[in-house]
């Protein structure tokens, strides 16, 4: 079975500071992996994703993530935080299962951004 | 273009009664998802859709729960009867494709529901 962990609840970093969520995962085949954002009584909304090629994508509001597939990580990185940043973040993957490929979602990471 | 819609927004319930949820996607996306996201945890598939056929729904508790997504458009999710522990966010998504890997997920902004 496929799974996601996101290790860290909460990370705080101070704003201008650079930033990193971490997710593992674990799923057989070639994965495809999802960053999306959550912010206070909104739908997830996509950041980026990998899906092959370069390891280092690049996606919304400066964020980027790198995959390495030795690790089986994806972590979510930005060089330099803002407050609008807080929010939750949710790191997916796809793998396929029984002929299709089903999403399965981390628990989630808050961002704290502090002025 | 619109985003996905979903309805109602709130909804308060005693437990035993029963819930229905409603989800217009992104107007021609195929594939469509229902998701259960409890409080402090990620969300949970609970039932994936390719146009009006069901592609997984191994999650899905089916003996309350129950889904269909008629003409391969919009969909309802229904809970009969509702427990306590179903008091969560229910968020629809929809993707363009055909439930493939690389699919970017577009979620509406949720149904939350609390079971009294």
């Amino acid at each position: 079975a496929q799974s996601v962990a996101q290790p860290e609840d909460q990370v705080n970093v101070a704003e201008g500071n650079p930033l990193t969520v971490k997710c593992t995962y674990s799923v057989s085949g070639n994965p495809y992996l999802f960053w999306y954002v959550q912010y206070p009584n909104r739908g997830l909304q996509f950041l980026l994703k990998y899906i092959t090629g370069d390891n280092l994508v690049k996606g919304s509001y400066g964020f980027e993530a790198e995959f390495n597939k030795s690790q089986t990580s994806f972590h979510l990185k930005k060089p330099s935080a803002l407050v609008s940043d807080s929010a939750l973040y949710f790191c997916a993957v796809r793998g396929l299962s029984g002929g299709s490929y089903i999403p399965t979602f981390g628990r989630g990471t808050s961002l704290i951004v502090h002025p | 273009e619109a985003g996905v819609a979903q309805s109602p927004r709130y909804k308060i319930i005693e437990k035993r009664q029963s819930v229905a949820f409603w989800c217009n996607p992104i107007s021609g996306h195929a594939t469509l998802y229902w998701y259960q996201q409890i409080l402090g945890q990620g969300p949970k598939l609970l039932i994936q859709f390719q146009n009006n056929g069901v592609v997984d729904d191994s999650q899905l508790p089916k003996d309350r729960f129950s889904a269909e997504r008629l003409k391969g458009v919009d969909s309802t999710l229904k809970i009969q009867p509702a427990k306590l522990e179903d008091s969560a966010v229910y968020l629809c998504a929809s993707s363009a494709g055909l439930a493939g890997g690389a699919e970017t997920q577009y979620f509406g902004p949720g149904t939350r529901l609390l079971v009294l």
